[in-house]
């Protein structure tokens, strides 16, 4: 149980599109669904916090407009890169939090690589 | 401010040796302490976790032990299997917060 999905694994997109990255709860209710991001040999670095149903809660340095983030129902929660740009290229991990679980519990997605060519 | 500091990878091991990864915090406060394990191709799993000083966590043979003293959190296996291969993150969430602080990973390879 507690399995979280990501669609795409893996995108390639020119400078200035956008891209969406989804994050799907499959066999339980996320109240809470967080978005990291990592660079390589890095940490994952906590980009935002999203409660189903209210706004993101966004970390210092992270640009509101440019990652949008919207969680719609209790199971999903989606990350849109708006016009990207290659320094935006990186990997994007989301978990998510059921709110019945530990405090401690978040279960993580496997991660969307992002290009930006 | 929070932050993890863990040892640089790649730790390559034969199998059935014995396994250290050193993870050492900053904190305010007292933090629970966390390791978590990716494998190729999957999500973090959480391996254990420690909530306050001298706690010891344990799973699938991995240990580590909440050191106040020293701010440490050092994971430990007694013989590593080539199944254990994985990237391990060293992670602290302070009290009354949901928002975890990683390491950065310690890739680690064990060979037959």
């Amino acid at each position: 149980g507690a399995v979280v999905s990501q669609h795409p694994s893996w995108v390639i997109c020119k400078s200035g599109t956008s891209v969406k990255i989804e994050c799907r709860s499959l066999d339980f209710q996320a109240t809470t669904m967080f978005w990291y991001r990592q660079f390589p040999k890095q940490s994952l670095m906590l980009m935002a916090t999203s409660n189903e149903g209210s706004k993101a809660t966004y970390e210092q340095g992270v640009e509101k407009d440019k990652f949008l983030i919207n969680h719609a129902s209790l199971t999903l929660s989606t990350l849109t890169v708006t016009s990207a740009h290659p320094e935006d290229s990186s990997f994007y991990i989301c978990s998510a939090h059921s709110g019945t679980s530990g405090i401690y519990e978040q279960y993580f997605g496997p991660g969307t690589r992002l290009t930006v060519t | 401010g929070n932050s993890v500091t863990q040892m640089e990878g790649p730790v390559t091991l034969s199998e059935e040796a014995f396994l250290t990864i050193n993870c050492t915090y900053t904190a305010t406060g007292y933090p629970s302490l966390f390791w978590y394990v990716q494998y190729p191709g999957e999500g973090l799993q959480l391996l254990l976790k420690a909530t306050k000083a001298d706690d010891k966590g344990s799973n699938k043979g991995f240990e580590a032990t909440y050191r106040k003293e020293t701010t440490s959190f050092h994971l430990e296996k007694g013989s590593v299997q080539v199944s254990d291969s994985a990237v391990y993150f060293c992670a602290l969430m302070n009290t009354g917060f949901q928002k975890l602080v990683f390491g950065t990973g310690t890739r680690l390879l064990v060979s037959p």
